[in-house]
């Protein structure tokens, strides 16, 4: 089983529309969560961490569900700049890496 | 642009052969990390130097080493290359070693293994 598991998608929604991806982690002492964004053949870039209380950031909600052991990222009102590959990323207690998801990919069409 | 720099962007190398790629970290960033990120895959971790020592390891074999500088650029050296390297290489900074906070990642270098 992998240590961090999202749906690759793709996720083909109409602009304006809301769309919500989800990731399950198998670690359940870690510590730290994030999603990272990844433009094709571009390097990951942080699009919002994610706490306990759950956090929202402009049209992008993010959730987390310790006891379940998933997050969860909603988008509302889908823009074409959102098209992108979003990375689901664990970090756990003690270690110094980060274990990212394979990713979903979103395609957001005109 | 994070400030994280690495070279080459592009290389194709043939099976046996040996790679260095390098990376330059971003200003006040101690610690650096090296993942491999496979097409249609999500990067995983190679290893991190903090203060020019490895201070943990990902699932790779011994072939796969690494320098950190007292500048605190790096180098991720992989010998005996073989087809299954082929991959982007993705050398990322923080500035703290203990694992939590953002991680800012260079652009890659995008290796080939014919």
């Amino acid at each position: 089983r992998k240590e961090v598991e999202q749906d690759p998608g793709p996720f083909n929604v109409p602009e304006g529309a809301t769309v919500a991806f989800n990731c399950t982690y198998s670690n359940s002492a870690s510590q730290s969560f994030f999603w990272y964004r990844q433009d094709c053949r571009k390097e990951p870039k942080l699009l919002m961490s994610v706490y306990s209380s759950g956090n929202e950031d402009g049209r992008f909600t993010a959730q987390l569900n310790r006891a379940s052991q998933y997050i969860s990222l909603l988008i509302r009102d889908s823009k074409l700049s959102d098209s992108a590959t979003y990375l689901c990323v664990v970090n756990g207690a003690g270690r110094r890496a980060l274990t990212f998801g394979s990713g979903t990919r979103l395609q957001v069409q005109p | 642009e994070t400030g994280v720099t690495q070279s080459p962007t592009h290389l194709i190398k043939t099976r046996g052969q040996q790679v260095t790629l390098r990376c330059s970290s971003q200003s006040g960033h101690n610690t650096v990390s090296w993942y491999q990120q496979a097409l249609g895959q999500g990067p995983q971790f190679i290893f991190q130097y903090y203060r020019e020592e490895e201070n943990g390891r990902g699932n790779f074999p011994p072939r796969f080493s690494g320098l950190q500088f007292p500048n605190y650029s790096s180098e991720l050296n992989v010998n005996a290359l073989e087809l299954d390297d082929s991959a982007l290489y993705l050398c990322a900074s923080r500035s703290n070693a203990g694992g939590t906070g953002e991680l800012f990642f260079g652009e890659g270098s995008r290796l080939t293994v014919l």
